[in-house]
């Protein structure tokens, strides 16, 4: 299996601050990676797929870039809504799998 | 819009084998390039990837679950059933339904999720 490793484990902010969450791959997974966000008690939402392309409807101040190996997600001004927490997924190979996420706190 | 709900128990003991059901809304596995999987979430922890299912009835399985996991799909009852043997306590997770088109790896659908406890 690939690995996904994300760092921090913890981040946090204060509301209007720029973010970046990084999430690293064992090995090559080209631009195959996705970001999701999720609330507590809720189902995750899609962002980010292929590295850099944002799902229709999430708004302009979530950006991705990376490829093979290293990946970044950006938050350019956090909103309140914002702080939750935050996974990377590869879908180079099956099985499609998880970074350990990374919660975004308030500060 | 596209719409997703999981049911099933609640509370199933060990070694006993889970069914999970997942109902769909506006979309159907008749229509190609549409796949509907399965996703876990622990309590506190991560996601895990567990199995799919695409219109073409492909089949694609998590390799470290692959052997306890069986995904079937009842096209013209837009349900799609996954079932896991020998379950265990540390199964104990939110399972959610995900809908995905071929090709795309992601899954843009999610059903709320249904937590199933393993306890004896």
């Amino acid at each position: 299996d690939i690995q996904m490793t994300q760092s921090p484990s913890t981040l946090s902010a204060f509301v209007g601050d720029r973010v970046t969450i990084t999430c690293r791959a064992s090995q090559t997974i080209t631009t195959w990676l996705a970001w999701y966000q999720q609330k507590p008690g809720k189902a995750p939402k899609l962002l980010i797929y292929k590295a850099s392309n944002l799902e229709s409807g999430v708004p302009s101040r979530f950006s991705g870039s990376g490829s093979g190996t290293e990946f970044t997600l950006t938050i350019s001004s956090l909103q309140p809504d914002d702080f939750a927490t935050y996974y990377c997924q590869q879908y180079d190979t099956y099985s499609y799998t998880f970074g350990q996420g990374t919660k975004l706190e308030i500060k | 819009q596209i719409t997703l709900k999981e049911s099933g128990p609640a509370l199933v003991k060990p070694t006993q084998t889970l069914t999970l059901t997942c109902t769909f809304s506006g979309v159907s596995l008749s229509t190609t390039g549409v796949g509907v999987g399965w996703i876990r979430q622990p309590p506190g922890k991560a996601l895990e990837w567990l199995a799919l299912i695409y219109w073409d009835d492909d089949k694609r399985y998590s390799p470290s679950l692959k052997n306890r996991l069986t995904i079937t799909k009842d096209t013209p009852k837009n349900q799609v059933v996954l079932t896991v043997t020998n379950m265990d306590p540390v199964d104990t997770a939110t399972y959610f339904c995900v809908h995905t088109f071929y090709g795309s790896g992601t899954y843009d659908y999610w059903g709320q999720g249904t937590l199933v406890t393993v306890s004896s």
